[in-house]
């Protein structure tokens, strides 16, 4: 599974959008790119995936490069109760391939 | 919509002694789980059950081994425990062991060694 990159923390003001940067350089064609997130004393919550389009739920926005090589999640406005851990995740999506690989995360502050 | 059980939430062990930690999936899941979680890090996957059998393993030693039931619930023992075992034990589950809708999370069993 490709590794990612992402800045240790963040900071956003309440109501603005929070954009979240990963690169994942050494990604394959075949690698999804998920988005977790972890509010404190609770387990991690499933955000958006995409493989190459940019893909859009209720939860967030998910831009990935033309080259795959980077993307960005985005909390279009985002609230107190966003305040997370975020983590940028690339692995395969085929079967019997179980396993998330966490990195550090990027801790997003939203401040009122 | 129950989401993801685990039980307990919190649990104080002597070192050496062994540990069993429970999980329900969410409704319709059929797959589980297990997470390692140390203070500050990120989740550290230990191990996958499909169908009743252990599907992927992550790196840790034989002292950690799970189980999975009938009807979907998972457990998760550990022997000869170490100070180091203490840390958050998440549960995820999905609908078949290929993530690509995504995994839903239990918010874990806090394990302390002492």
């Amino acid at each position: 599974d490709a590794k990612t990159t992402q800045p240790t923390s963040m900071d956003c003001a309440e109501g603005r959008a929070a954009n979240l940067p990963c690169n994942h350089s050494t990604i394959s064609g075949n690698e999804y790119v998920y988005w977790y997130r972890q509010i404190h004393s609770q387990g991690p919550q499933y955000i958006i995936h995409g493989l190459k389009n940019n893909e859009t739920n209720e939860m967030a926005s998910l831009i990935i490069t033309e080259d795959r090589k980077s993307s960005t999640l985005i909390l279009p406005h985002a609230t107190l109760r966003d305040t997370a851990v975020y983590y940028c995740i690339v692995s395969h999506g085929s079967s019997n391939t179980g396993k998330l690989i966490f990195g550090q995360g990027t801790t997003l502050q939203v401040k009122p | 919509d129950a989401g993801v059980t685990q039980s307990p939430t919190h649990l104080i062990k002597t070192r050496g002694q062994q540990v069993t930690l429970r999980c329900s999936p969410k409704s319709g899941h059929d797959t589980v789980s297990w997470y390692q979680q140390a203070l500050g890090q990120g989740p550290q996957f230990i191990f996958q059950y499909y169908e009743e059998e252990e599907r992927q393993r992550g790196n840790f030693p034989d002292r950690f081994s799970g189980h999975q039931f009938p009807n979907y619930s998972s457990e998760l023992n550990v022997n000869a425990l170490l100070l180091g075992d203490s840390a958050l034990y998440l549960c995820a589950s999905s609908l078949g062991p290929d993530r690509r809708w995504g995994y839903t999370f239990g918010s874990g069993t806090r394990l302390t060694v002492v």
